[in-house]
């Protein structure tokens, strides 16, 4: 009963460096988006996949890089992480396409830190 | 102007007193509305989807206005356990992304 898992929890980074957060889901959806959560912004969209092999920009997707190769596993990629990129980021599946009204499911979130 | 917009707050309500919190968005287009509930340091999660016709879900009403382009949040009874940031959520038609309202920090004093 996994539903959505995100790891890292935690992360330092170094400036310049590279990261990739993993996120995997189990109830075969879709839909799959990152997000990040700063205080004051609400949770803004970075990228999303509509199904395997499909994905597209969201609202802040300068830095990031995103693969779907499977309808299960969504990772996210810093390319060269800023301190800019401190944040707390949230990997979700869903809602279903096709049911709207239904629930999205989030991941627990990873607490980045850029030094 | 944001695509949805709240009240930050914070709200400081006693316990046993109703709450209500607003939302507007701005996307006439919108088709789908939501309630979720972050508590500190975790992930959001649904609270209730918001009906056109209004919805109950025990203590917490959610209502839908689309003339006037808001949707709200009732709670009656507030518990200590309700104290969260309440996220306002929409869902345009034809488009599977969700837009997040910055959210209504709600805290419930004994």
């Amino acid at each position: 009963n996994a539903g959505v898992t995100q790891t890292p929890k935690f992360q330092v980074l170094k400036t310049g460096q590279s990261m990739t957060l993993q996120c995997a889901q189990d109830m075969n959806h879709e839909y799959m988006s990152w997000y990040r959560q700063d205080p004051g912004m609400g949770l803004r969209l970075i990228h999303y996949s509509v199904g395997a092999g499909i994905t597209d920009q969201g609202e802040v997707p300068n830095g990031y890089n995103v693969s779907r190769s499977t309808t299960e596993d969504f990772p996210l990629r810093l390319l060269s992480a800023a301190p800019s990129q401190t944040s707390v980021y949230f990997c979700a599946s869903g809602p279903p396409i096709r049911d709207p009204l239904t629930e999205a499911f989030f991941g627990q979130g990873t607490r980045l830190t850029v030094v | 102007r944001k695509e949805v917009e709240q009240d930050p707050g914070p709200f400081n309500v006693p316990e046993g007193a109703t709450v209500a919190f607003n939302c507007t968005y701005s996307n006439s287009a919108s088709q789908s509305f939501f309630w979720y509930r972050q508590d500190c340091r975790k992930e959001p999660k649904l609270l209730m989807s918001v009906y056109s016709s209004g919805n109950e879900d025990g203590r917490f009403t959610a209502q839908l206005n689309r003339a006037s382009q808001y949707i709200s949040l009732l709670i009656r009874d507030s518990k200590l356990s309700d104290s969260a940031t309440y996220l306002c959520v929409v869902r345009v038609f034809g488009n599977e992304k969700l837009t997040f309202g910055t959210g209504t920090r709600l805290t419930i004093i004994p």
